[in-house]
């Protein structure tokens, strides 16, 4: 099974609406990313969190990391339209190369 | 920027025919990686290099190879292609060290084997 798992796997909210995306995962890690997904296109890398830190900001971007619970969360505030992606998270073990990434969450912003 | 282009958007191959994938990043980054990306699997990693002529196996090898012998360019091979192997490639980078584990991503390639 996946190392890192979002929920819900998809989202639909109306344009100016807040967002939440949700990442579960299994054993210790290092630090946990989000990255973006527009459709049929590469990746591109949002934010890190590392295990001793418990919120970070990036503009419209929250996150939050839980290591009792092994899960993070993602909010994007004020939604636009151009938000729509897939969004994936990303967990990084203990002093090793991979990270390995969840099955991602499908947002959707209504115009 | 970081920039990672890959050769090609799409690709139709047949089966039995080698494929060569090329990705190449101009940040001179240590690290190159290569998934396949299906639906409701996510991103599971090929292979993995650190280093020219270094390379590590990934969670699903099988049926894949990879060559690294300039830091900016990482090739995946498919030695001889299978319907199974029709997917989205994507290659990333990125720089050695604990504070440096940003992946950059390249557009994708979608490979359909017929």
């Amino acid at each position: 099974s996946q190392q890192g798992e979002e929920d819900p796997q998809a989202l639909s909210i109306q344009e100016g609406e807040n967002a939440t995306m949700n990442c579960s995962y299994k054993t210790s890690i290092n630090n946990l990313q989000w990255y973006r997904q527009n459709s049929g296109r590469g990746l591109v890398h949002l934010i890190l969190i590392r295990s001793n830190e418990r919120e970070k900001h990036s503009g419209r971007l929250r996150v939050t990391l839980d290591t009792s619970k092994k899960s993070s969360s993602l909010l994007i505030t004020a939604s636009r339209a151009a938000d729509t992606a897939s969004y994936f998270c990303a967990t990084s073990i203990g002093g090793t190369y991979k990270y390995i990434f969840g099955t991602g969450t499908r947002l959707k912003v209504l115009a | 920027d970081v920039k990672v282009t890959q050769s090609s958007r799409y690709l139709v191959k047949r089966t039995g025919e080698k494929v060569f994938l090329e990705c190449v990043q101009d940040m001179d980054h240590e690290n190159m990686f290569w998934y396949r990306q299906d639906p409701g699997l996510g991103l599971r990693l090929i292979y993995f290099s650190y280093d020219v002529k270094m390379k590590e196996k990934g969670d699903i090898p099988e049926g894949y190879s990879v060559s690294r012998e300039k830091k900016e360019r990482f090739s995946l091979i498919l030695e001889s292609a299978s319907t199974n192997q029709t997917s989205m490639y994507l290659c990333a980078s990125s720089l050695w060290g604990e504070s440096q584990y940003e992946q950059y991503f390249g557009p994708g390639t979608r490979l359909t084997v017929t």
